[in-house]
């Protein structure tokens, strides 16, 4: 079963830091391009960073762009999100997901249960 | 302000058939898959339609995506009650070079 767990996230100081992990299994991770989404309380899903399947082409939001990293560890089936210079409307739950191809531009198929953060 | 704009609201009664849009632009839509997400409260999306009509596994039949020009849409039919949630549309944005979300629809089966 494919399953990804993401953890790391908590109360954070504005212009704090914080790194998420997601643990992904049941799929060959090295294969697939993975993301982060949040949301905020009350409103809709939001992009924030996509990396390719070997990490080397990142993207991201322009409201990520500057202070949050995505990285991934292949060897250990772990995708990362450093986020750093916090702002109180990073408030928001956190996805990892899974591409459904080592392409980018395809799109998202599995996604872990959230992990929350909040700066205040 | 999404760059995809869907309806905030759809509502249905059991039995019916529900249509909810989104509407992008060349650059997402109109060059990209579209997909689409269900979510309920306090839960994490799951993939209803992905390549813009093709439904995973697990996905019933009465859940369908098409996709036309720079627009795309889900329809449910057979509307359950169980439907009721959250709905989101997504695409990859060439002139973003990112993902674009939809602003979401909230469904209400009466």
């Amino acid at each position: 079963e494919v399953q990804m767990l993401a953890s790391g996230g908590g109360l954070a100081q504005p212009g704090g830091s914080l790194r998420l992990s997601c643990a992904a299994s049941g799929f060959t991770f090295s294969n697939y391009a993975m993301t982060w989404v949040r949301q905020a309380p009350g409103k809709g899903l939001e992009w924030v960073a996509t990396l390719s399947s070997g990490g080397g082409d990142t993207y991201y939001a322009d409201s990520a762009k500057g202070r949050f990293t995505i990285s991934r560890d292949n060897s250990r089936n772990t995708l990362f999100l450093k986020m750093d210079n916090l702002r109180a409307d990073d408030t928001a739950t956190y996805f990892c997901a899974k591409h459904d191809q080592f392409v980018v531009t395809y799109g998202l198929d599995v996604w872990g249960q959230g992990t929350t953060v909040a700066v205040s | 302000q999404s760059v995809m704009t869907q309806p905030p609201s759809a509502s249905g009664t059991p039995g019916q058939k529900v249509t909810i849009s989104c509407s992008g632009s060349r650059s997402n839509i109109g060059s990209n898959y579209v997909y689409w997400y269900q979510q309920f409260p306090g839960t994490a999306p799951k993939v209803l339609i992905s390549r813009s009509n093709q439904r995973p596994s697990g996905v019933p039949e009465r859940f369908s995506g098409s996709k036309s020009g720079s627009s795309a849409s889900l329809a449910i039919s057979g509307l359950r009650s169980e439907d009721e949630a959250d709905y989101y549309c997504a695409a990859w944005d060439d002139s973003l070079s990112g993902w674009v979300f939809g602003g979401g629809t909230h469904l209400t089966v009466l």
